[in-house]
Formats: structure tokens, C-alpha cells, sequence
């Protein structure tokens, strides 16, 4: 099983370049996150979609912009990427049941402006 | 907002010793979930554990087990047995149970990393 896939696993962008980082999950999950990881930081949520059709600010939301292009896709996006984006980005998905709360993530994307 | 405190940033233990890791949290919600991860150098996320705050049984899974001590907001993870492969970045985390905005989110610590020594 492929279970959460990202694209790019790395990249390197100039300051006010933009890009996009895709997520598939093949779960048939409801809910799908992104995070960024950040030395002595931990996980930091920047965005979430709850469900098909929804998304929510997380944590740390500016600069970024997502959508929730299906179930199974979930992309963030970078419109001016800057020097503080530097950072590894993971998407994560769930199931939305109660009973379990558990996150699965991808491999995560390690992206550095210049 | 719920918090999720991880006081430890680095902790070392001698192969087949046993070592625990501390975690604390702040909620005001009585139903919930905490989960620890394990992030080897690959990058990759690992559920290692997970307990649910109405059951008092504290969790365990082979080699990994918590104590939960929910009045003193506390999630400990202790690792028997210690192992070369057990050498990674751990981190605790927090999801609500029923509150809006809380259900569906996971809120991390800072991590500890534990190194494991011959």
C-alpha cells in the first residue's frame, strides 16, 4: 500500500518564487493535514481539511494557501516562497474516526529558499 | 489552546537498559487521545503508542509502554529493553476527543531525541 505520497521530496526555490507540494492518500481517509517541521520546534500545523470541501487554518498559516482538490488530494501551496519557509514539510491524513485519532504521514518534503 | 510539553531534548540509554521519556499537556477537555511517534533518521513518522484518556489501563505495545497519569496531565513512555533501532526522535502528541476545532487536530511536542549506546 502507498498510504500518503508527496511530491516533491526535495526542492530549492528563490525567495518570491512560488510552488506547489502534492499529497495523494489511498486510505480513503476523511480528514488530511499538513505540518512543518522545524529544529527544537517539533510538528507545527499549518493547514487541515476535516472533511472533502473543507480547510481550516492550523498553527501557522501564513504564506501558505491550500485546497482539497478531491478525497484523496490535498495540496499546499507557496505564493512568495521566503527564507523562513525553509523547512520540512509533511502531509498527513485519518480516517475521522474517534476510535483510532491516529495520523499516517507521508515521507515527508524537504524544501530550502534561497 | 492545548499545549504539549516534551522537557527532555535529549536522553541516551545503554542497549537492553530500560529509559522513559516525559511528556506533559495542558487541556481543559476531559476526552481525549495521546499518541507517541517515532521519527528515525529516514524522516519518517512511526506511531509507537496510543491511549485513550477514558481508559485508566495504561497502553502498551511489546516493548513500549506508557504511564498515564491524567489529574497530573502526565504521559510518560518507557522503552525496555533498549535497542540500536530504538535510536530516533520522539514525540508526544495531543488530540481532543468531541470539541469543535479540537477533534481533528494533533498538537505536537518539541521532541526528544534518544540516543542508544553499546
Amino acid at each position: 500500500n502507498a498510504g500518503v505520497t508527496q511530491t516533491p521530496k526535495f526542492q530549492v526555490l528563490k525567495t518570491g518564487q512560488s510552488m506547489t507540494l502534492q499529497c495523494a492518500q489511498d486510505m480513503n481517509h476523511n480528514s488530511m493535514y499538513w505540518y512543518r517541521q522545524d529544529p527544537g520546534m517539533g510538528l507545527r500545523l499549518i493547514y487541515y481539511s476535516a472533511s472533502e470541501g473543507t480547510t481550516d487554518k492550523g498553527e501557522v498559516p501564513n504564506g501558505y494557501n491550500v485546497s482539497r482538490l478531491n478525497k484523496r488530494e490535498f495540496s499546499l501551496r507557496l505564493e512568495s516562497a521566503a527564507p523562513s519557509q525553509t523547512s520540512v514539510y509533511f502531509c498527513a491524513s485519518r480516517s475521522g474516526q474517534k476510535n483510532t485519532g491516529e495520523l499516517f504521514f507521508g515521507e515527508g518534503s524537504r524544501l530550502t529558499v534561497l | 489552546a492545548q499545549t504539549v510539553t516534551q522537557s527532555q531534548p535529549e536522553m541516551s540509554v545503554q542497549e537492553a537498559e530500560t529509559v522513559t521519556l516525559s511528556c506533559t499537556y495542558d487541556t481543559s477537555e476531559s476526552d481525549y487521545y495521546l499518541f507517541w511517534y517515532k521519527q528515525p533518521p529516514s524522516r519518517q513518522m512511526i506511531l509507537v503508542i496510543r491511549q485513550e484518556a477514558y481508559k485508566q489501563q495504561n497502553a502498551t505495545e511489546n516493548r513500549f509502554s506508557v504511564n498515564f497519569q491524567k489529574a497530573a496531565k502526565s504521559f510518560s513512555l518507557k522503552i525496555s529493553d533498549s535497542q540500536l533501532g530504538d535510536a530516533a526522535m520522539y514525540f508526544c502528541a495531543y488530540r481532543g476527543g468531541r470539541r469543535p476545532g479540537t477533534a481533528s487536530k494533533l498538537t505536537f511536542g518539541t521532541g526528544t531525541r534518544l540516543q542508544v549506546t553499546l
